[in-house]
């Protein structure tokens, strides 16, 4: 257990709607993602975080912000949510090991949008 | 063409038998090789971690990395039903810095009692 805790853990909204996900640690760690997983694609990096108010676009960025105001959280927001944004959506984080970084995910998060 | 290919499956085995994934990448700077093993409606959790070429063992579970020709494997021994799961290699180029992991799409996994 990596310390990451991801809010809400379900949620059905409606098209055009704004959906904000959360992601909370409680060890401090620097580097923070989020992804999403899609049949055929398996997961995808879609904006990361290498410190506060520190963030970058991953490979499917597009229809997606981020905001990293403190250490322990990562808020990942849809501005109008599609159907094409219907996905599990997991956070993770990079934790320092004797090897190099290696990335542990959270429980994830299941949006759908009708 | 996908960076990653991982074949899908389903992949049906008897228990005690041996299992072996599989991946091919394209991206020839791809130096860190990561297998992750998911259970349904969980997140992935990390099963094992090589760098470079070479094996790397734990316990019943056994990767290899060829970067020579481009080919990563998970070997696991007298497989149990509790390794029914969805297997994912993951690798990236470098360790220090953010690890923008790229995926395979994943092997189901399912191991007959």
């Amino acid at each position: 257990d990596a310390g990451i805790t991801q809010s809400p853990r379900h949620k059905v909204t409606e098209t055009g709607t704004p959906v904000t996900l959360r992601c909370h640690q409680t060890e401090n760690h620097r580097y923070m993602y989020w992804y999403r997983q899609d049949p055929g694609h398996g997961l995808r990096l879609i904006h990361y975080s290498y410190g506060v108010k520190d963030t970058d676009k991953g490979e499917v960025s597009d229809g997606y912000s981020v905001s990293r105001s403190k250490t322990e959280d990562f808020l990942l927001t849809l501005e109008s949510a599609t159907s094409s944004q219907t996905s599990v959506y997991f956070c993770a984080i990079s934790e320092r090991g004797s090897s190099g970084n290696t990335i542990y995910f959270g429980e994830g998060s299941w949006l759908t949008v009708v | 063409q996908k960076e990653v290919e991982q074949d899908p499956g389903p992949l049906s085995v008897p228990e005690g038998a041996i299992v072996s994934l599989n991946c091919t990448y394209s991206n020839s700077a791809f130096q860190y090789f990561m297998w992750y093993r998911q259970y349904s409606r969980k997140g992935p959790e990390l099963l094992m971690y090589t760098y470079s070429s070479g094996n790397k063992e734990d316990g019943r579970f056994t990767a290899q990395v060829d970067k020579s020709s481009k080919y990563i494997s998970l070997f696991i021994r007298d497989s149990q039903p509790s390794d029914s799961a969805t297997y994912l290699c993951a690798m990236s180029g470098g360790i220090q810095g953010a690890q923008k992991l790229v995926f395979g799409q994943g092997t189901r996994l399912t191991i007959n009692p």
